[in-house]
Parts: C-alpha cells; sequence; structure tokens
C-alpha cells in the first residue's frame, strides 16, 4: 500500500537560511509525487509535482524538490527563506488515491 | 478562474446531531474529493467521485457518513449522527480528471463536535 513519511513535525529555521524538508514514499510503481503547503485557516496550495522525467523539479515560491528513486524520496528544497513562508508542508504520493504525510510545521525565525 | 468554494466554513454542532457541508468545484472538473484533515495530521481520502459515480470510498465510515454529487457537479457531506472524533477539517478537492492531475483544494469547513 502506498505510504507518505515526513519524519519531521516541525522545523524552524532564520530567514534567508536555507530549508529542506524530507519525504519518504512507499508506492508499487513509479510514483506521482507532491508538495503542498497549508497556511492557517487556508486550503492546500500545490508547491509542485513529479510524474517523469527530470529528477530536479522546480516549482511556485522558488521551491524546488528532488526525487530519489534508489532513497524513496522527494525531499523540497529552498535556497533562502523567507518569513512568509511559515507554514505546514504536505507531501503526498499517488495519482487516484492520494495519499498525504502527516504534514511538517515550518516556523521561520526573524 | 472561480476556485473550489465550500460552505459553511465553520460549524459547530454537538454529539449526536446530524451536519451538512457543501462544495462546488472548479467548472469543468470531472473529480471530486472529499477529505478529512484532523488537527496535527494530514488530509485523508474519504471518497472520490468522477463526475457523479463514486469511484473510491473504502475510507469513509459508511454507518454515519454519506456524500452525494448529484448532476456530476456540486457535492453534499453529511455526517449523521456526529461524534466527539468526527471534529476536523473537511476539504473538498476538484480535478480535471483521475488521472495524476493537479487537485485544487477549497478552504474546508471546520467541524467542532461538543
Amino acid at each position: 500500500a502506498q505510504s507518505v513519511t515526513q519524519p519531521d513535525i516541525h522545523i524552524t529555521v532564520s530567514e534567508g537560511a536555507s530549508l529542506e524538508l524530507r519525504c519518504n514514499y512507499s508506492y508499487g510503481a513509479t510514483p506521482y509525487l507532491f508538495w503542498y503547503v497549508q497556511s492557517p485557516g487556508q486550503g492546500l496550495q500545490l508547491l509542485l509535482k513529479y510524474f517523469s522525467g527530470d529528477t530536479l523539479v522546480q516549482g511556485i515560491k522558488g521551491f524546488e524538490a528532488e526525487f530519489k528513486r534508489s532513497q524513496s524520496s522527494f525531499n523540497l528544497r529552498k535556497p533562502s527563506v523567507h518569513w512568509s513562508d511559515a507554514a505546514e508542508y504536505f507531501c503526498a504520493v499517488g495519482a487516484r488515491d492520494m495519499r498525504f504525510g502527516a504534514g511538517t510545521r515550518l516556523t521561520v525565525k526573524p | 478562474e472561480a476556485g473550489v468554494a465550500q460552505s459553511p466554513r465553520y460549524k459547530i454542532i454537538e454529539k449526536r446531531q446530524s451536519v451538512a457541508f457543501w462544495c462546488n468545484p472548479i467548472s469543468g472538473h470531472a473529480t471530486l474529493y472529499w477529505y478529512q484533515q484532523i488537527l496535527g495530521q494530514g488530509p485523508k481520502l474519504l471518497i472520490q467521485f468522477q463526475n457523479n459515480g463514486v469511484v473510491d470510498d473504502s475510507q469513509l465510515p459508511k454507518d454515519r457518513f454519506s456524500a452525494e454529487r448529484l448532476k456530476g457537479v456540486d457535492s453534499t457531506l453529511k455526517i449523521q449522527p456526529a461524534k466527539l472524533e468526527d471534529s476536523a477539517v473537511y476539504l473538498c478537492a476538484s480535478s480535471l480528471d483521475r488521472a495524476g492531475n493537479e487537485q485544487f483544494f477549497g478552504p474546508g469547513t471546520r467541524l467542532t463536535v461538543l
């Protein structure tokens, strides 16, 4: 069965610092992988997605993610975090039947 | 382009009462999803519609939850009777079809069961 693990419940970074959020998945075939962001009281917004092709995926708001099949990972990165990036981030796997991780809450220190 | 609309945004009820949520997907989107997001967890898929047919309701507690999508557009999700553990945000999402296309999410309905 497909599943997603986000090992970090909460991460705090300083504004301007780099960011990496971890995501590990379990999936029987070539996975469809997604990263969503959720601000307080808001719905989920898609940051980026991977279906096939180039394993380094560029998304909105300066985010990128790299698919590593050998490690079953799809980690999200951003070179310089802004205060407005503080939110909950969800990794998801699947196409017709999407499974979400438990999320990583990002706090940005001034 | 209008997004996914949901109402109400907030609802407070007592246990054993009934409640219904409404969702209007993006125009032209054939697939509609209902998710339950309990505080501190990721969204969990409850039910998925393709047009007006159910394609996956394996995680829907059918003894108390029901959903319909008449005419393949709007959808309602009902809980009857509600339990304390149903307190959560109920998210509706839509996509063009099921084949891995991006799901667009509504703002959700926050349900509190007292």
